[in-house]
């Protein structure tokens, strides 16, 4: 089975924080995602990745960075944290596009 | 433009009956789809996916695609309590094969 691991299920951080989100897969798959979900809005894609040192931005980059320098590791940065990115964020993999992602359990992420 | 639509719910049902989950699409290329499954405070968990028009048939589950008319659906046979939870209708859509979640629907199955 697909293990993907997300190194917090809760965190609560402040205003102006940077903040790291850390993602691990352990099935040597190519592609990565990070999501946010938020009540009535669904889980939108935040940023992925194809390969090593590869980005693409999602559909809400925006306050949000991300680092892949190995295969198994995807992080997301919060640059400077701020309420409105109080949040489930939830990471994904991979190993073909059109295959299904499957899921981390979800870092619940408060921001003061 | 809302890529992928489900009905909004919720959706009650009693215990040993049929589920049906709706979902269209709009981007008539699309060609992978996937029904998920999300516990309240859990994250999604796959359940199904199509990729070919007709019936596929897992267990109490059956996901029906057609293409041409551009829906999916969930059937879940002899519901139980247990599949109380909201189900995700996900297509990948467009040329960088994008995955798109609609928003979700809520079922809860009564004993």
């Amino acid at each position: 089975d697909v293990k993907v691991t997300q190194s917090s299920r809760y965190l609560v951080k402040r205003t102006g924080e940077k903040v790291f989100l850390e993602c691990v897969q352990d099935m040597d798959h190519e592609n990565m995602f990070w999501y946010r979900q938020d009540p009535g809005l669904g889980l939108r894609l935040i940023y992925f990745s194809y390969d090593v040192k590869m980005k693409e931005k999602g559909d809400i980059p925006e306050g949000y960075s991300v680092s892949r320098e190995k295969k198994e590791r995807f992080s997301l940065i919060l640059e400077s944290a701020s309420t409105n990115q109080t949040s489930m964020y939830l990471c994904a993999s991979t190993r073909y596009s059109n295959q299904p992602q499957h899921f981390g359990d979800g870092t619940r992420l408060s921001i003061l | 433009q809302k890529e992928v639509e489900q009905n909004s719910g919720p959706l009650s049902v009693p215990e040993g009956a049929i589920a049906s989950l709706n979902c269209t699409y709009s981007d008539r290329g699309s060609q992978s789809f996937f029904w998920y499954r999300q516990y309240s405070g859990k994250s999604p968990e796959l359940i199904m996916f199509i990729y070919s028009n007709g019936d596929k048939e897992d267990g109490r589950f059956t996901a029906q695609l057609n293409k041409a008319s551009q829906y999916v659906s969930l059937l879940i046979r002899d519901s139980q309590p247990s599949d109380s939870a909201t189900y995700l209708c996900a297509v990948i859509t467009g040329a960088n094969s994008k995955l798109t979640f609609g928003k979700g629907i809520t079922l809860s199955v009564r004993p």
